[in-house]
């Protein structure tokens, strides 16, 4: 298993530019997460889904998008990038509520 | 609102020395608990976990917890740390909720000098 997988790696984004970050996860759990890591923060929770179909924001949704058309893939989509969504992104998954997350490589972004 | 804090932001020990991470969660009803670890350079991966029983757990790479509900307290321990333990460390709380979703603490940097 390669576990969850998450591409690109680094990116730099110009201000007002869009992307969407991949997740991937081949353990075939229903629960999805994604996170954005900020020095001396902590994890926030962006979005989650707890199925196929099935998406809800967490604390910072702001700026970003998620669809979940597959249970393998949950992807990130970024449509005016902004400075302030500079950060490391985390994507997560489980297999159940009480289950441990197993995360992600994660995507560092740059917004100038 | 739910909150995890974490006392320490940066903690700096010698080998060999004993490490205590402080974690204090804001939520009364029943909750699962969390320790997740991040090495230089890797992503987050899970040390111990306590959902239920004994409120001493034991985790991965000798470390272990303690849950003290009454303190609402969830702190990392270990007896001798190494220099392979410099790492960021997260205590993370799931309330229990239907969707698995964890809240973080603002995670503590140790350092170990060698």
């Amino acid at each position: 298993n390669a576990g969850v997988t998450q591409t690109p790696k680094f990116r730099i984004l110009k201000i007002g530019q869009s992307m969407t970050l991949q997740c991937t996860q081949d353990m075939n759990h229903n629960y999805m997460y994604w996170y954005r890591q900020d020095p001396g923060m902590g994890l926030k929770l962006i979005y989650y889904s707890v199925g196929a179909g099935i998406t809800d924001k967490g604390e910072v949704p702001n700026g970003y998008n998620v669809s979940r058309s597959t249970t393998e893939d949950f992807p990130l989509r970024l449509e005016l990038a902004a400075p302030s969504q500079t950060s490391v992104y985390f994507c997560a998954s489980n297999s159940g509520i009480y289950n441990e997350q197993f995360f992600g490589p994660g995507t560092r972004l740059t917004v100038l | 609102a739910q909150s995890v804090s974490q006392h320490n932001h940066h903690v700096i020990l010698s080998e060999a020395a004993s490490l205590e991470l402080g974690c204090n969660y804001s939520y009364g009803g029943t909750v699962n608990l969390f320790w997740y670890v991040q090495y230089p350079g890797q992503h987050l991966q899970l040390l111990l976990k306590y959902f239920s029983g004994d409120p001493l757990v034991k985790g991965i790479k000798g470390f272990e917890a303690e849950f003290i509900k009454s303190k609402f307290s969830f702190n990392l321990r270990k007896p001798s740390v190494q220099w392979s333990d410099t790492a960021e460390y997260f205590c993370a709380v799931n309330a229990a909720s239907n969707t698995g979703k964890l809240i973080f603490g603002q995670g503590t940097t140790l350092q170990v000098k060698p």
